[in-house]
């Protein structure tokens, strides 16, 4: 049982690159979300989807975007990296908004 | 604005004895509490959580408490192992709302274990 799946786990991009983030979950949650964690902020949400077919912004959106292409994917898209989009980021699922929600292994990147 | 605040960046106990992680919340709407877990290079893994009905929820050697009138939440670790050593990080949603309920997180506390 795999859970919530993250790739890559690793990348170094360059500024102005363009890179997506993929992730998948097989639990056959509703709710999926993309949380960056930065040090002494905690994890940040940035982009959610409470269900198939819609997508809303969270606290740090801008220079994201996201698709959820089905149920199982959510991926995260950065058109124009930039150095302050260095982090870590998580992709999460959950049976429905505001209930637990069930981690991926993160994504570590880094923007030079 | 911060709505869950986590203010010790750092807490350290001996081996055996009681580990408490504090939490505060400025948003009334909230009505679920969770604490995740965290290892370095890994994901946050959900620990136990606790609905706004109840003032206390166990699960082994963690026990959540929580003072709604206060907006305080702690966890309690009893006995502390030094494989509790992680970083926590608390959440809350307000599942009441119709729309826009997720979970807003912590930013977090390390704690170490000492053996």
């Amino acid at each position: 049982n795999a859970g919530v799946t993250q790739t890559p786990k690793f990348q170094v991009l360059k500024t102005g690159q363009s890179m997506t983030l993929q992730c998948a979950q097989d639990m056959n949650h509703n709710s999926m979300y993309w949380y960056r964690q930065d040090p002494g902020m905690g994890l940040r949400l940035i982009y959610y989807s409470a269900s198939e077919g819609t997508t809303d912004k969270g606290e740090v959106p801008n220079g994201y975007n996201v698709s959820r292409l089905n149920k199982r994917e959510f991926s995260l898209r950065l058109e124009s990296a930039a150095p302050s989009q260095t982090s870590v980021y998580f992709c999460a699922s959950s049976p429905r908004e505001g209930t637990e929600a069930f981690f991926g292994q993160g994504t570590r990147l880094t923007v030079v | 604005d911060q709505q869950v605040k986590q203010n010790s960046p750092s807490l350290s106990v001996q081996e055996g004895r009681i580990s408490i992680l504090n939490c505060d919340y400025t948003n009334s709407m909230f009505d679920y509490f969770l604490w995740y877990k965290k290892y370095p290079a890994e994901g946050p893994t959900f620990l136990i959580s606790i609905s706004s009905i109840k003032d206390k929820n166990e699960d082994g050697r963690f026990t959540v408490f929580l003072n709604k009138s206060a907006k305080h939440l702690s966890l309690h670790i009893v006995p502390s192992q030094p494989g509790d050593s992680a970083v926590y990080f608390c959440a809350a949603s307000a599942r009441g709302e119709t729309s826009g309920s997720r979970l807003t997180f912590g930013e977090g506390t390390q704690l170490t274990v000492n053996p």
